[in-house]
């Protein structure tokens, strides 16, 4: 079972490039959220979204934006690449029991040289 | 500010029982749950309380203290699987989705 679908699974982007990142939640998931994971750290809440329109956010700068399409696919655009970047992007549904009890995609691993 | 604090590494045999504190300070608390991640993986959830006492699921169990902001997971019969890191991580907002996670404890079972 498929929960949530990300893509790409690896990319490689160099410092002042742009990048879009893109998931799909588990049919009928309304509500998905952006989390970002440095190398050896817990996840950071990036943003949530919510009949497409962002809901809440993180302490993430203007760089990272984001959009949830009719269909509750979402993409993370992150614009003007630093190399603190690099990182594993995750994304998140809430299940049937609760804002608690996310399901997250496998992410996509994002190196900026 | 914001913060869990869980240790960094715990190592164990197999068989034995591991307990990982977590310590939080939230502006908000609405729960207090666990994810198991496996190198490569995707964080996966094991446990969660949102009132004081013991949840125990399986192998798992988690405890919660919210007069103390402290709560546990204890892993039993520890399994070469079980090598993971686990992470806290505290619902602060009565909506949305939002968790703030503690930087993981590294868990290592030797045979």
């Amino acid at each position: 079972d498929a929960g949530v679908t990300q893509s790409p699974t690896h990319l490689i982007k160099t410092r002042g490039q742009q990048v879009t990142l893109r998931c799909s939640p588990k049919s009928g998931h309304d509500t998905v959220s952006w989390y970002q994971q440095a190398l050896g750290q817990g996840p950071q809440f990036i943003f949530q979204y919510y009949e497409e329109e962002e809901r809440q956010r993180g302490n993430f700068p203007d760089r990272f934006s984001g959009h949830q399409f009719p269909n509750y696919s979402s993409e993370l655009n992150v614009n003007a690449l630093l190399l603190g970047d690099s990182a594993l992007y995750l994304c998140a549904t809430k299940g049937a029991l609760g804002a608690n009890v996310l399901t997250f995609g496998a992410g996509s691993r994002l190196t900026v040289l | 500010g914001q913060s869990l604090e869980q240790p960094s590494e715990v190592t164990a045999v197999e068989g034995a029982i591991v307990q990982i504190n977590c310590t939080y300070q939230t502006s908000g608390f609405y729960g207090l749950s666990w994810y198991q991640q496996h190198d490569g993986g995707a964080p996966t959830f094991l446990s969660y309380n949102a009132l004081d006492g013991l949840e125990e699921t399986g192998r798992f169990s988690s405890f919660l203290s919210r007069s103390d902001s402290y709560g546990y997971l204890l892993l039993q019969e520890l399994q070469m699987k079980d090598s993971a890191s686990y992470f806290c991580a505290v619902r602060e907002g009565a909506a949305g989705n939002k968790l703030t996670f503690g930087g993981g404890t590294r868990v290592l079972v030797k045979p």
